[in-house]
């Protein structure tokens, strides 16, 4: 079983819609948690960091249920400049912050 | 802007050849980590650096390997390239006086690297 598991893609939604990404993860000793964003052939960019209490920016939503080790990002009104692949990110206790990245979900926008 | 730059940005090689990447970063960052990026995947840590001792790897075989300088910038090497080397390398330093708050890692552009 992979650490981080993500939901598969691609995701094609028109522009304005509300998408939402899934992520579990298999060691409850994971520490902190990210969403990144990447861009075709580009680093992956560092989105959002995911808090215990959820937390948001702007029209990004990210939640996080350590109980049930499952990670989301909500992302409403979608932009054309939205497209990306959304990866999911956690790190684990005493690991020197190595990132463990799950595959990645690919979001297209369309008009 | 990170302040990291890695070169080159695309490389051809063929099987069995090596290669060495770099990376290089603004002062502070004692630390730096690489990862292997093949295509449709997440990266992969491969190793950490830290103050010049490697400090961490992944599942990866002994010939990928790294160097750290006393000026903050850093080689991966692979040894014998095989065709499913061909990946996005990707540099994360981080440390005091550079990086993110808590664990979160900025990476550089990358190298692509191609085996053929």
């Amino acid at each position: 079983r992979k650490e981080v598991e993500q939901d598969p893609g691609p995701f094609n939604v028109p522009e304005g819609a509300t998408v939402a990404f899934n992520c579990t993860y298999s060691n409850s000793a994971s520490q902190s948690f990210f969403w990144y964003r990447q861009d075709c052939r580009k680093e992956p960019k560092l989105l959002m960091s995911v808090y215990s209490s959820g937390n948001e920016d702007g029209r990004f939503t990210a939640q996080l249920n350590r109980a049930s080790q499952y990670i989301s990002l909500l992302i409403r009104d979608s932009k054309l400049s939205d497209s990306a692949t959304y990866l999911c990110v956690v790190t684990q206790y005493n690991q020197g912050g190595k990132l463990i990245f799950g595959q990645g979900t690919e979001l297209s926008v369309k008009p | 802007e990170t302040g990291v730059t890695q070169s080159p940005t695309h490389l051809i090689k063929t099987r069995g050849q090596q290669v060495t990447l770099r990376c290089s970063s603004q002062s502070g960052h004692n630390t730096v980590s690489w990862y292997q990026q093949a295509l449709g995947q997440g990266p992969q840590f491969i190793f950490q650096y830290y103050r010049e001792e490697e400090n961490g790897r992944g599942n990866f075989p002994p010939r990928f390997s790294g160097l750290q300088f006393p000026n903050y910038s850093s080689e991966l090497n692979v040894n014998a390239l095989e065709l499913d080397d061909s990946a996005l390398y990707l540099c994360a330093p981080s440390g005091r006086g550079g990086g993110g708050d808590g664990d979160e890692q900025f990476f550089g552009p990358g190298t692509r690297l191609t085996v053929l």
